[in-house]
């Protein structure tokens, strides 16, 4: 059983379109998040939900909307893709909320979801 | 500012042998994590090793050892006895202690493992 699933693992489309991206876990974390992993393979933190509510939105275009209907699911919608958005989109959950900790709250990827806009 | 640096683009080690790779870090806090990850050619990523800022020893997992020295602010991961399957893409990545949430990842370093 997958802890991590993406879908789809690959997203070919053009400029202008909307596309969505989803992402569910089955190891009860609390936590998840959508991380870009860019051209030269730099990993960047887009979002973070715990328990359903946005944590962390480090800057990203608005274009760019996260909604987790429950604690196992958070999918990402991108409005009016531009060619810049190409890229590896990786799925994350971590078991830690609410409280901070000291410990390892290890994160646990999805396999990535390719997107090429053309 | 970069949190999280690592220097070597990419790295060659012959089979067998023990490969080092640095990882320096930028953190004004006194409670964080240091993470390594593993990123093959099929694109996963996987979790290696974690040093806690407060672990007084090293950390070891199989294979895996984490050179932690923190007056230096570095944590190098020291792979042993080095496997074709080794060949990947390696991460070093920080969470700060106010940041639960968020892993700072550096740029990678890219291991060839030669027969």
């Amino acid at each position: 059983d997958t802890a991590v699933s993406q879908t789809p693992k690959y997203l070919v489309t053009q400029m202008g379109n909307d596309k969505s991206i989803k992402c569910e876990q089955n190891l009860g974390h609390d936590t998840m998040y959508w991380y870009k992993q860019d051209s030269k393979k730099f990993l960047k933190i887009m979002f973070s939900y715990n328990n359903k509510e946005l944590i962390i939105n480090e800057t990203v275009p608005n274009r760019f909307s996260p909604k987790s209907p429950d604690k196992a699911h958070l999918n990402l919608h991108i409005n009016s893709l531009e060619l810049g958005d190409s890229a590896v989109y990786f799925c994350a959950s971590s078991p830690r909320g609410g409280q901070r900790y000291s410990g390892a709250n290890v994160l646990t990827f999805g396999a990535g979801s390719r997107l090429t806009v053309l | 500012a970069q949190k999280i640096t690592q220097t070597q683009p990419g790295m060659f080690v012959q089979e067998k042998e023990a490969v080092t790779l640095d990882c320096t870090y930028d953190t004004s806090d006194q409670s964080y994590g240091l993470f390594w990850y593993k990123q093959p050619s099929s694109g996963e990523m996987i979790f290696l090793i974690y040093q806690g800022s407060y672990d007084e020893q090293n950390a070891t997992e199989g294979r895996y050892s984490l050179n932690f020295q923190k007056a230096r602010k570095s944590a190098n991961l020291v792979i042993s006895a080095s496997q074709l399957g080794d060949s990947a893409m390696y991460f070093c990545a920080m969470r700060e202690g106010n940041s639960d949430y968020k892993l700072s990842f550096g740029a990678g370093t890219t291991v060839t493992v030669r027969a």
